[in-house]
Order: structure tokens, then sequence, then C-alpha cells
């Protein structure tokens, strides 16, 4: 499976978007991009996958570049319950390798 | 739905001992995935399975783990014997391969288990 590269934190201030990037230089035509979260002790949670086309569902927005070597997760207005540890995964089969993600701290 | 079931929540065993985890899938979810996490190697997929038959078990560490699916809903974890270094959370996660929520996987709330 393709590697993702993310920043290791962010900060965002409640209310605010925040964007959170991801980079898939290596991607596949067929792999999907998918983004997950784990706020503190809980399971992790999907948020949201596209393919190529940008994508949005209740809780998100992916942008996807023309290329497919990167991808933006998209909170609209980010409160101090999405603070949670982001995951960008890039997977052609069910088989999703988790890295380190991103640590999005949302402050009042 | 109840969504993924695991049990028990906390398990503290001394090292040697048996433990075996246990996991519920969402009902008519086809597909079901044992993780492991731990701050130093993170969130690591250790085993899945397709139907009740394992898939891929590539990530199971050695052979003192060891898991199985005896029907679509249920299955355990099984580490024989247990080790202070397999001190970690286990997640069960479930997903179906139809429908709207195709490859979206579900969570349970983990296993934390503390070997001494």
């Amino acid at each position: 499976d393709a590697k993702t590269t993310q920043p290791t934190s962010m900060d965002c201030a409640e209310g605010r978007a925040a964007n959170l990037p991801c980079n898939h230089s290596t991607i596949s035509g067929n792999e999907y991009v998918y983004w997950y979260r784990q706020i503190h002790s809980q399971g992790p949670q999907y948020i949201i996958h596209g393919l190529k086309n940008n994508e949005t569902n209740e809780m998100a927005s992916l942008i996807i570049t023309e290329d497919r070597k990167s991808s933006t997760l998209i909170l609209p207005h980010a409160t101090l319950r999405d603070t949670a540890v982001y995951y960008c995964i890039v997977s052609l089969t069910d088989k999703l390798i988790f890295g380190t993600g991103t640590r999005l701290q949302v402050f009042p | 739905d109840a969504g993924v079931i695991q049990s028990p929540r906390h398990e503290v065993t001394e090292m040697g001992q048996e433990v075996t985890l246990r996991c519920k899938p969402i009902s008519g979810h086809d597909y079901l995935f044992w993780y492991r996490q731990t701050m130093m190697r993170g969130l690591e997929l250790l085993i899945y399975f397709n139907n009740n038959v394992p898939i891929d078990d590539s990530g199971m560490p050695e052979d003192r783990f060891s898991a199985k699916m005896p029907n679509a809903s249920f299955s355990t974890l099984k580490i024989q014997p247990s080790e202070p270094r397999d001190s970690a959370v286990y997640f069960c996660a479930s997903s179906t391969s139809t429908g709207m929520h195709f490859w979206e996987q579900y969570f349970g709330p983990g296993t934390r288990l503390t070997v001494t």
C-alpha cells in the first residue's frame, strides 16, 4: 500500500475551519484515500473516503488534487470535540494500514 | 445497533497466563479485523477475516497469538502464554462489503490488556 505523510500536529481555533493535509505521492490509480480519526481512548472512527472526486458528508469534506498525490480533509467549523488524531490512509483493498496521523488540537 | 462489542474492556493478567479477547461484530458485516495499539508502534493490523475465513494474518506477531471466528457473530483473539510486551489496547472492527458503507470500518471500544 502507498505510504502517506502527515504533519505531526496542528492547532485550530474553535469555529474555524481545520484543514488537514496529506501527501500520498506514490498512490496508484485504484487506491482510495480514507480518513479516520481517533478521539482519546476510543476506537478510530471513519470520517470520509474518496477516489478522484472531492467528497463531502455531514462530518467533513475531502479535497483530492487532480494528480491524486495529495489530499486535504476539511472540518468546516471545528469544535472542541474534534480534538483527535486524524489518520490519512490509502488503500486498494479492505486492509487499512494506519500511520502516525496528525494530532489536531482545537482550542477555545 | 449496539455497534461492535468487545469484552472484557480491561484485563490484567500475569506473565505466562492465557488471555482471550472477544469480539461481536455488527450484525450483517462480513469483514472482521483485529488491531493492536501501543504508544511505540501505533495502530497495527493483526489479522482480518472475510465470511469467517482468515484472509491475512501477516500482522500476527508470533505463534503465541491466534485468532478464530467460529461464526459470523463471534471472534476471539488468544494470547498464550502472555508476556509484558503484549500490553496494549486491542481493537476489533467490522465492515460490510456491500451497500452505502462499503469498506467503512466500525471499531469497538477496545480491550486494554495489561500483562504484569
